[in-house]
């Protein structure tokens, strides 16, 4: 089955500096790439998702980009606010109920 | 706006108790999910439900049972709890289950922990 790997497990930045998380995925025919957002006490949020017939996608500050022949896909944030402070989560699935999670990376952005 | 309501919030149960988590979405979604986050882990899958009337199992089924007798509620069961069902629990919602599921809500969770 489907296995995604995401790194780093922690990452601080400085604010307004960027911040780039990465994910790697295991089945080639996974198709839908989202990320979530959880703040703490909270449930997470999508905060971008990007298809396989798509190489980036942006919304604002933030942006994900997917090289499908490498089979890994990154989330980038540019101009770091404080309240970008969370936990991340990549996730992957074949275009099913079934999404894969990553094991987070908790980030933090130094004022 | 209410979303996906989750209850208890938290809760201490003795290990062989049974317990019951409750989830309920006002959004009128089809398809409804289970999810349970370990540190280290991220979230993994228990039992999901496309639709109402049917349900499915996830990565990590086993200890867990669920029903969809109704399009909004969706609860999970521990029949004989375990120390290792320790977790903080989540429900989610989607509008369509199936292929193309798209965005999922989540709930605030509830942090079950299992003595």
């Amino acid at each position: 089955g489907e296995n995604v790997e995401q790194h780093p497990s922690t990452l601080s930045v400085q604010e307004g500096d960027s911040a780039v998380i990465k994910c790697t995925y295991s089945d080639s025919a996974s198709n839908y790439f989202p990320w979530y957002k959880q703040e703490l006490g909270k449930g997470p949020q999508l905060i971008i998702d990007i298809r396989s017939n798509v190489g980036e996608k942006k919304d604002q500050r933030i942006a994900v980009t997917l090289n499908k022949t490498a089979k890994h896909f990154s989330l980038h944030i540019t101009e770091t606010q404080p309240e970008d402070s969370a936990v991340y989560f990549c996730a992957a699935s074949k275009g099913s109920y079934k999404l894969i999670f990553g094991s987070g990376t908790r980030l933090l952005v130094r004022p | 706006i209410a979303g996906i309501t989750q209850a208890p919030t938290s809760q201490i149960l003795a290990a062989g108790r049974r317990m019951t988590l409750r989830c309920t979405q006002d959004m009128r979604h089809n398809a409804m999910y289970w999810y349970r986050q370990d540190l280290g882990l991220g979230l993994r899958l228990i039992h999901y439900s496309n639709t109402a009337g049917t349900t499915g199992k996830g990565e990590v089924p086993d200890g867990y049972s669920v029903s969809r007798a109704n399009t909004d509620d969706f609860p999970l069961t521990l029949a004989s709890a375990v120390p290792s069902q320790t977790s903080v629990y989540f429900c989610a919602s989607s509008e369509q289950g199936g292929y193309n599921t798209g965005e999922l809500f989540f709930g605030e969770g509830s942090r079950l922990t299992v003595l």
